[in-house]
């Protein structure tokens, strides 16, 4: 595609509940990121993909949080046993790994009630 | 790890007049400094970068300075526009990569016309 997509846009759950969320990196873009942005804050490093593999994912909050990119391209991130701070918008972003320049999705928008 | 502070959280200026947004990090070793800018609503995009081999980067009305002695950059805004309007985020990167990034919390910058 044109840029990198993220579904769903918003995702509304319950306390205690599992979610995923899925990110389509930009074609050819090898590497992928996972950050997290919540009201009023700057965008926080959750975890980073260098083909399959999780080069970097010493900004996951707990293990409640993982994430997998099987294929090297599309990579899903789930939560387990969500909570109220979990609360937040989940940027993915997919750079070629050359420049620095990361290419940001639209977000999915966590509300964990 | 790598701290980012970023001030003023907001600007406020008349169309036409300069901006500047000053940022400082922690680690010494950081070699790569971003700006991005996120107008509401939106996803970030990068606006310039600097890597840590020079001192000023210019690209039309913006310019980046970099003082690595003391530790801190600044972005510079020119004739500014009320699209100018938006949030702006500087970065300096964690250890893994360039794009392996912590985010000052960012400055909303407000252009009257």
């Amino acid at each position: 595609g044109a840029g990198v997509s993220q579904t769903p846009s918003n995702k509304v759950t319950e306390k205690g509940k599992y979610v995923e969320l899925r990110c389509d990196p930009i074609s050819g873009h090898t590497a992928l990121y996972w950050y997290r942005q919540s009201l009023g804050q700057g965008p926080e490093f959750l975890i980073y993909f260098q083909g399959t593999g999780a080069a970097d994912d010493s900004g996951l909050p707990n293990d409640r949080f993982f994430a997998v990119r099987p294929e090297g391209s599309v990579s899903t991130l789930k939560i387990q046993r969500t909570e109220r701070g979990d609360s937040a918008v989940y940027l993915c972003a997919s750079s070629t790994g050359t420049t620095g320049e990361l290419f940001f999705g639209e977000g999915s928008r966590l509300t964990v009630l | 790890g790598e701290n980012v502070e970023q001030h003023p959280s907001t600007l406020s200026v008349q169309e036409g007049d300069s901006a500047v947004i000053k940022c400082t990090y922690s680690d010494s070793a950081s070699n790569y400094f971003p700006w991005y800018k996120q107008e509401l609503g939106k996803r970030p995009q990068l606006i310039i970068d600097i890597r840590s081999n020079v001192g000023e980067k210019k690209d039309q009305r913006i310019a980046v300075t970099l003082n690595k002695t003391a530790k801190h950059f600044s972005l510079h805004i020119t004739e500014t526009q009320p699209e100018d309007s938006a949030v702006y985020f500087c970065a300096a990167p964690l250890p893994s990569g360039y794009s392996t990034l912590t985010f000052g919390k960012g400055t909303m910058l407000l252009v009257s016309p």
